[in-house]
């Protein structure tokens, strides 16, 4: 079974410009988050879909975030325009239920803003 | 102070020693504590799940809770190359990802 896939694996951009990172999670599983880490801090929540829904997006640090998850299966985070302290790590989870022990991690998008 | 707090290494241990990781947390009202694994360039990997104070046992590792003292480690028995990694610790008042506070991880490397 494939797991929870991420693209671009990196991403260098400059500061103002857009950035649109992708997450596959495992097929058939409704809970997809999305989590990032800044250098040097832990990993911090962003938002979590139920399916299409988004269902908290406490986390998400401003409007310049936008995250969607169009027919319930893949999603995009699009930074738009991206500043030098959006740069982190982008993590995407996946999982059939509701519940730590049931989520799996994609392997991350690294993105640096300069 | 931070909610969740972890030595953040690097520790290095020979093959086959006993290692032994912690977290302190502030929140006495957590419930749900987990280990993760993360190899470098990769996700973090669930190792560890437990729902209150205990411990609970998977082969080589070992996570223990006290929360009366709001602390949680994690222990590898005979340590091998291949545990050389970052462990994160994570907790919860819900077991909802949404609600998961992290710690910053510790660099284990386990030397042949």
């Amino acid at each position: 079974e494939a797991g929870v896939t991420q693209f671009p694996s990196h991403s260098v951009i400059e500061k103002g410009q857009t950035v649109t990172l992708r997450c596959d999670p495992i097929s058939g599983h409704d809970n997809l988050y999305w989590y990032r880490r800044v250098m040097g801090k832990e990993i911090k929540f962003l938002l979590h879909f139920v399916k299409e829904s988004k269902q908290d997006e406490s986390g998400m640090p401003n409007n310049r975030f936008l995250a969607e998850r169009t027919g319930g299966t893949y999603s995009t985070l699009k930074v738009q325009p991206a500043e030098l302290e959006d740069s982190g790590v982008y993590f995407c989870a996946s999982s059939p239920f509701l519940g730590g022990e049931t989520q799996y991690f994609g392997p991350g998008t690294r993105l640096l803003v300069l | 102070q931070k909610e969740v707090e972890q030595d953040p290494g690097p520790l290095s241990v020979p093959e086959g020693a006993i290692v032994s990781l912690n977290c302190t947390y502030s929140n006495s009202a957590f419930q749900y504590f987990m280990w993760y694994r993360q190899y470098s360039r990769k996700g973090p990997e669930l190792l560890m799940y437990t729902y209150s104070s205990g411990n609970k046992e998977d082969g080589r590792f070992t996570a223990q809770v006290d929360k009366s003292s709001k602390y949680i480690s994690l222990f590898i028995r005979d340590s091998q190359p291949s545990d050389s990694a970052t462990y994160l610790c994570a907790m919860s008042l819900d077991n909802y990802g949404q609600n998961f506070v992290f710690g910053p991880g510790t660099r284990l490397s386990v030397l042949p």
